[in-house]
């Protein structure tokens, strides 16, 4: 069973398109991440959600709108997309916000680019 | 605020050599510290962490840091690597509770036969 999944795992768009990338985590866990991973590899987190509500919101564009259905979910919708926003986007999750150094589960990525 | 600098972009190294990864953190309170492992085209996977205690920590496939408060460090190693090691890996530090994770700009190992 995958712990954390993400759909899609490729996505090609042009700019100025609106896109959504789903996260399911199967873990039982109370928080989710998304992070973003340049081309460079350097790795920075976006947001993030607690039992439904947000957490940390890292100074991204609000046209990057994270959803959390419920607590296994945590989508991420990209509105206007932009040449800058080709990344790989990863999907985490984890057991509890208030756990000291807590492991963070992946997922796979998607990797978004935008042409 | 807190930042994670790893020294080397890439570390090619021969099959069954050691290596070593080194990561500098600095932060003005407690920090937790972490090394996870990206294999090509996966997501992050941890390897080990140190929250507090024994300052040599040991994680899985071999790998091992050692917390170094006087110098700020977290660096690892691993005695002998195998060519499944070739992958990105990156140090990250959590300040207190919060989990919010800085990560480094990872290291490139690149296990050569």
């Amino acid at each position: 069973d995958t712990a954390v999944s993400q759909t899609p795992k490729y996505l090609v768009t042009q700019m100025g398109n609106d896109k959504s990338i789903k996260c399911e985590q199967n873990l039982g866990h109370d928080t989710m991440y998304w992070y973003k991973q340049d081309s460079k590899k350097f790795l920075k987190i976006m947001f993030s959600y607690n039992n439904k509500e947000l957490i940390i919101n890292e100074t991204v564009p609000n046209r990057f709108s994270p959803k959390s259905p419920d607590k296994a979910h945590l989508n991420l919708h990209i509105n206007s997309l932009e040449l800058g926003d080709s990344a790989v986007y990863f999907c985490a999750s984890s057991q509890d916000l208030g756990v000291a150094g807590g492991e963070q589960y992946f997922g796979p990525g998607t990797r978004l680019t935008v042409t | 605020a807190q930042s994670v600098t790893q020294l080397d972009s890439q570390v090619p190294v021969f099959e069954e050599a050691p290596v070593e990864l080194r990561c500098n953190y600095s932060s003005s309170v407690s920090v937790y510290l972490f090394w996870y492992v990206q294999y090509p085209n996966q997501g992050l996977q941890l390897l080990l962490k140190y929250l507090s205690g024994s300052t040599l920590v040991k994680g899985i496939n071999g790998f091992e840091a050692e917390f170094n408060k006087s110098q700020t460090s977290f660096h690892l190693r691993k005695p002998s690597v195998h060519i499944s090691d070739t992958a990105e890996y990156f140090c990250a530090a959590e300040r207190a509770a919060g989990n919010k994770l800085t990560f480094g700009g990872g290291t490139r190992v690149l296990v050569k036969p």
